[in-house]
Order: C-alpha cells, then structure tokens, then sequence
C-alpha cells in the first residue's frame, strides 16, 4: 500500500485564488512528521512546511498552511492568494518515528499550475 | 550559509561503467541523505548518514551502490556496472539534530543518464 497518496496529478489555479492540494497518509506509529517540498521546474527541493503527530494546531508559514485532519490520516496544503511564482510540483512526505528510520518517504506529487 | 551542493550537475555515460556524485551538506549539519529521483515521480530515500555512520539502506540501494562520508562531512555516492535503469536524478540532502521537525535541506541535485 502506498504511504503518501496524492490524488491530484495537476491542477490549473487562477492567480490570487487560493488552493488545496491534497495528502493522504498510511503508518501505524503513533509518532511522524509530515512535510510539503516545492519542486519547481529548476529542480531544486524547497522545504515549506512541517507538521508533526502530536502537534495540536494546524502548521502555518505565510501563505502555506496544513490543514491536518490525524482521524482522516490526511495533511492537506492550502496555499492563499496564489502568485505565477507558485507553478510547481509539489511533493507530500512522511518519517515516521521510532526504529531509528529518518529517510522520507515521498508521495507521486502534484503539478501545479497558476493562470494569469 | 551556502546550502548543499551537489558535483557534478549532469552526469553522461556508457552502460557498463561506474559513476561517482559528491554531496557537501550544510555545513554545521551531522545527517546527510541520498535518494533517487525518476521523471514524475517523488523522489526514493537510498540511505543516509550521522556524521560517518552509514545508519539506514534502503533496498533499492542494490551492492553495485556503495555510499561512504569518511569524515562526516561530504559525501560520495558511487553506482558500479551502470545499468540503464540507473537513470535518474540522485539527490542529496541535509539535517541538522535529531529533532523530529528538522527538515531536510536539498541539493539541486546530479541528473545521470545512461547511454
């Protein structure tokens, strides 16, 4: 079974709208992070945003927020006010806890588009 | 602070031979990671470092995949015998402490293809 489910392949956004990408995740630990990359087309992982199991309010940075729903197992990103600058993929992840296990583990991503 | 560098940038070879990359991490960061990445897909943990110790492989690092960080600071990845499927991006990535929400800072990473 696939850990980190992303179900949207892409999305086209009108600028300034806000949108939601969606992640879904499978672990049994009781103790993981969940993580948002950006992947623009230059290639280069750009951390985002963080959330982690036994956090009790929903990670914010700027314009990124997670809306972390832990009964659903789903940690959506919201990205506000989009800008031509966040056309991307965007990349779900997870480590989880105990057992010494530290590498992420990567979701198929979803392309990104932002429409003028 | 320079962030993870990764050497070289692009990587063109025959099947059959052996290909080194270089990472240097971070500078005052101890873990350091190497994954693989396949056109649209996300990248795929290989292994990872605490300073020189080689702590985790995956089971896609077959034994033609070889990893060392000698002085806990940059890194080698080396692919024997290169075979076609070998192709991808390798990606290298940094971490400082053991913190649960640290996260991982990467490289831009070594696009190698196989002819």
């Amino acid at each position: 079974a696939q850990k980190i489910t992303q179900t949207q392949p892409g999305m086209f956004v009108q600028e300034k709208e806000a949108v939601t990408l969606d992640c879904t995740y499978d672990t049994s630990d009781p103790s993981y992070g969940l993580f948002w990359y950006k992947q623009p087309s230059s290639g280069e992982m750009i951390f985002l945003i963080y959330q982690g199991s036994y956090d009790q309010q929903n990670a914010t940075e700027g314009r990124y927020s997670l809306n972390f729903q832990k009964a659903r197992k789903s940690a959506n990103l919201v990205i506000s006010a989009s800008q031509l600058g966040d056309s991307a993929m965007y990349f779900c992840a997870m480590r989880e806890g105990g057992g010494g296990a530290d590498g992420l583990t990567f979701g198929k991503g979803t392309h990104l588009i932002i429409q003028p | 602070d320079t962030g993870v560098s990764q050497d070289p940038r692009h990587k063109i070879t025959k099947r059959g031979q052996n290909v080194t990359f270089r990472c240097d991490p971070i500078s005052e960061h101890n873990r350091l990671y190497w994954y693989r990445q396949t056109l649209g897909q996300g990248p795929e943990f290989l292994t990872y470092f605490q300073n020189e110790a080689q702590l985790e492989k995956s089971r896609l690092l077959s034994d033609r995949f070889s990893a060392e960080r000698p002085k806990g600071s940059f890194s080698t990845l080396e692919i024997q015998r290169t075979e076609q499927g070998d192709s991808a991006m390798y990606l290298c990535a940094s971490s400082s402490g053991q913190a649960r929400n640290q996260p991982q800072h990467f490289g831009d990473g070594t696009r190698l293809s196989i002819l």
